[in-house]
Order: structure tokens, then C-alpha cells, then sequence
């Protein structure tokens, strides 16, 4: 149980462009999911949490009108990186939890790179 | 509750045991987490503790938890070489707070 679904799973686009990412959690609902970052050999780092309804919570330093997070319904939330450039080349991972009391279970990741 | 700390690098021959540490100085965490990361991929689940709880212990996996010293442990029986990975250690310490540890590599030599 607890599976969290994340696509796509890497993707190449071009300076300028705008990416995608979509986080499904598939077999629970989530209020909230949480949209990481991960630089190489270094950890996650949050950029933001997502909530079902409403406006998504950004961390200090994260741009939200770079990263645009949408969370429209129980068990999807997407992450759009807008007008993208290659430093925002990275392993993005998502994550969501079943409930309050329950651990983190995480998406298998994106990786972005920006040419 | 942002520091958690890990050493970065653990290598260990096949069939010796595995001990990879982890401090964290938030002491009002109330779940401490244990994550596997293999390249290219997600963060898998290993383990979790209770902050009231001392020792928990699944199949190969051991988690030590010394609340005191703000310490925590995975102890990882007979390794193989399928373990071989980062480690993440995590402490969740209010209600939507997950702070994660810089991951350990562990190697392990045939």
C-alpha cells in the first residue's frame, strides 16, 4: 500500500520551455503532497508543500512563479517549471502520506535536464 | 530541528553488518525515518521509530533511538550487495516538518 506515482520519470527540454511533472499518490488520498529537490550527492531538499484547495506553501528561496504547483484534486498534484533554464536542471521527487501519524512515501523521481 | 547529520560514506564487505549513524538536535521529533535511495530512483521506506521507543527491530534491520544523545542507528544484518545505496535518515518533528539527513553511501565489497 501507499504507492506514490510520479511521471515523467526524465525528461530533455530546451532553455525557455515549460515542464510538467505530475505526482499521483494510488492508492490513498493526500491533502498534502511535498515537492523535493535533490541536487547530485546532496539531500533533499523541500521546495514546497502542496495542499488539496488551495495555494501551495513555498519554502524560503523558491521561487513560486518558477515553480508552479497545483494540487487539484486528492490524489494528484503537479509541479510546472515554467521558462526553464539549464541550473534548473535537477532530480525533482515527490512525496505524500496517507494520513497524519503515517511516514513519507515517495515518488521514483524526475530527472529534468534543461538544454 | 534542520540538522541532521550523517556521515557520507560506509564500506563494508558481504555478510559483515552495517552500522550507519545519524544526530539530529530537534528533540521534540517525534518520528525518526530510515530511507533507501538507489541510483536514480525515489526514496524507499526502510524503517521508522516512535521518539518514545528505544529499539526497533524488522527482519535485518535494526534501529537504535537514544532520545537523550539525539542519536539514531541502522544497524543492517548480513549485508549483500543489493544494499548497497544511500541511506537517509529523516525526522519528522511537526505536523507537515520532514527534515532529511545528507545520506550515507554504503558500499558494500563482495
Amino acid at each position: 500500500g501507499a504507492v506514490v506515482s510520479q511521471h515523467p520519470s526524465r525528461v530533455i527540454c530546451k532553455s525557455g520551455t515549460s515542464v510538467k511533472i505530475e505526482c499521483r499518490s494510488l492508492d490513498f488520498q493526500a491533502t498534502t503532497m511535498f515537492w523535493y529537490r535533490q541536487f547530485p550527492k546532496k539531500s533533499l531538499m523541500l521546495m514546497a508543500t502542496s495542499n488539496e484547495g488551495s495555494k501551495a506553501t513555498y519554502e524560503q528561496g523558491v521561487e513560486k512563479d518558477k515553480f508552479l504547483i497545483n494540487h487539484a484534486s486528492l490524489t494528484l498534484s503537479t509541479l510546472t517549471v515554467t521558462s526553464a533554464h539549464p541550473e534548473d536542471s535537477s532530480f525533482y521527487i515527490c512525496s505524500a502520506r496517507p494520513g497524519e501519524g503515517s511516514p513519507l512515501h515517495f515518488g521514483n523521481g524526475t530527472r529534468l535536464t534543461v538544454t | 530541528g534542520e540538522d541532521v547529520e550523517q556521515s557520507l560514506f560506509l564500506s563494508v564487505r558481504e555478510g559483515d553488518s552495517s552500522v550507519i549513524n545519524c544526530t539530529y538536535t530537534d528533540s521534540s521529533s517525534t518520528y525518526l525515518y530510515w530511507y533507501k535511495q538507489e541510483p536514480g530512483a525515489g526514496l524507499q521506506l526502510l524503517t521508522y521509530i516512535f521518539s518514545n521507543m528505544d529499539m526497533k527491530q524488522d527482519q535485518r534491520l535494526t534501529v537504535l533511538l537514544n532520545k537523550k544523545d539525539k542519536h539514531l542507528s541502522l544497524r543492517i544484518a548480513d549485508t549483500q550487495t543489493g544494499d548497497s545505496a544511500i541511506y537517509f535518515c529523516a525526522e519528522k518533528y511537526n505536523f507537515n516538518k520532514f527534515y532529511f539527513g545528507s545520506g550515507t553511501k554504503l558500499n558494500v565489497k563482495p
